[in-house]
């Protein structure tokens, strides 16, 4: 049961506009949610996450965006740059469970 | 400081074998959690150690062990090897329960 979707598997934009990557869930108990960033062979590595109390989280040019009611979260990049291509992965999980379940990613292709 | 390492890089085994990956976690963490990740998916938890047991773990068949050492360290065993178990094997630490660090992974393939 795939509990995390991202529908997209790939987006492309030019450098210096906005990327919007989008995260749907349909576990209502998840209240913590992950992004994390992957290059080829390396690990992912996190990038933000937001608890279910909040509705958006910012650090630096990466927000989040949480919608409870529709379950769908969504991360924006402001300003992309092309060090930012990589393959980005939503994740979520509950209180008290380690099962953290990851949506199959998004490529993200920034071009100069 | 070092970060999640793991080894071997890469892997090459045959169908019914036996296999253990190994991973030393981020200094400071006692939690390891190893995820499989096949083409074109996304990690899927198989278990998570601490304290040298096993905590929690997801939708695997016994076929999948582990183990953790007091030093932190953690092991995956696979046993009886089958084409389907050919992914990168995620292994990540952690210190509070939500934010888990990753290492590079292990490629393993069943040929």
């Amino acid at each position: 049961d795939q509990q995390v979707k991202q529908n997209s598997p790939s987006l492309s934009v030019q450098e210096g506009r906005i990327s919007i990557l989008n995260c749907d869930y349909t576990n209502s108990m998840f209240d913590y949610f992950l992004w994390y960033k992957k290059y080829p062979a390396e690990g992912p590595t996190f990038l933000i996450s937001i608890s279910s109390i909040k509705d958006k989280n910012e650090d630096g040019r990466f927000t989040v965006f949480l919608n409870k009611s529709a379950k769908h979260l969504s991360l924006h990049i402001v300003p992309s740059q092309p060090g930012d291509s990589a393959v980005y992965f939503c994740a979520a999980r509950s209180y008290n469970n380690n099962d953290m379940r990851f949506g199959a990613g998004t490529r993200l292709t920034v071009k100069p | 400081d070092a970060g999640v390492t793991q080894s071997p890089t890469h892997l090459i085994k045959t169908r019914g074998q036996q296999v253990t990956l190994r991973c030393s976690p981020k200094s400071g963490h006692d939690t390891v959690s190893w995820y499989q990740q096949a083409l074109g998916q996304g990690p899927q938890f198989i278990f998570q150690y601490y304290e040298e047991e096993e905590r929690q773990r997801g939708n695997f068949p016994d076929r999948f062990s582990g183990h953790q050492f007091p030093n932190y360290s953690s092991e995956l065993n696979v046993n009886a090897l089958l084409l389907g178990d050919s992914a990168l094997y995620l292994c990540a630490s952690s210190l509070t329960t939500y934010e888990q660090y990753f290492g590079p992974g292990t490629r393993l393939t069943v040929t």
